[in-house]
């Protein structure tokens, strides 16, 4: 799987969006961005998985670059119970490699008052 | 629907021992994935069960097993336990057959070795 890149930590205000970054320079044309997030000791949490295109859900929004190189998670309203560690993960499609993630360090946000 | 379930929840266990961690998938999940996370390591892949067969493995010791039972229900073992082994153990299920098959996490099981 490709390797991601991203800032160990970044702050935000509550209310305002959270834009987490996401580089992912050598991804391959099988592979998928999904992004998920673990609270505190808590099992990681999907948010939100894309190709090539744009994704939008409850969550988030998922920006990715046209040559896909890098991608960007928006929180549109941050919350406090959005303090989390987000890892941003490149991952190889099922019928080719199965189950498998492979998580970098993550960005720690903290969503302040 | 019922997420996914592990048990127990807290372990203490002292070193040379052994331990068995359940994972109960989400209701039609066939693949089931197992986690181990520590402060040094982060989050690092097990192995992966599909259909009662291993179909992933990382790149841990033998020590460490899995299976998985035919209602999809997976235990994972550690023999003769470390005190490196202490972590967070997390189980992941997925329904195991389509492309973008997401996973969805359990609590985690927390390991303390003595």
């Amino acid at each position: 799987d490709a390797k991601t890149t991203q800032p160990t930590s970044m702050d935000c205000a509550e209310g305002r969006a959270a834009n987490l970054p996401c580089n992912h320079s050598t991804i391959s044309g099988n592979e998928y961005v999904y992004w998920y997030r673990q609270i505190h000791s808590q099992g990681p949490q999907y948010i939100i998985h894309g190709l090539k295109n744009n994704e939008t859900n409850e969550m988030a929004s998922l920006i990715i670059t046209e040559d896909r190189k890098s991608s960007t998670l928006i929180l549109p309203h941050a919350t406090l119970r959005d303090t989390a560690v987000y890892y941003c993960i490149v991952r190889v499609e099922v019928k080719a490699a199965g189950n498998k993630l492979t998580f970098g360090g993550g960005t720690r946000v903290l969503v302040k008052p | 629907k019922a997420g996914v379930t592990q048990t127990p929840r807290y372990l203490i266990k002292t070193r040379g021992q052994q331990v068995t961690l359940s994972c109960s998938p989400i209701s039609g999940h066939r693949s089931v994935s197992w986690y181990q996370q520590t402060p040094g390591q982060g989050l690092q892949f097990l192995f992966e069960y599909f259909s009662e067969t291993q179909r992933n493995k990382g790149n841990f010791p033998g020590r460490f097993s899995g299976r998985q039972f035919s209602n999809s229900r997976s235990e994972m073992n550690v023999s003769t336990l470390e005190l490196g082994d202490s972590a967070l153990y997390l189980c992941a299920s997925a329904g195991g057959t389509d492309d973008t098959d997401t996973q969805y996490f359990g609590p985690g099981t927390r390991l303390t070795v003595l």
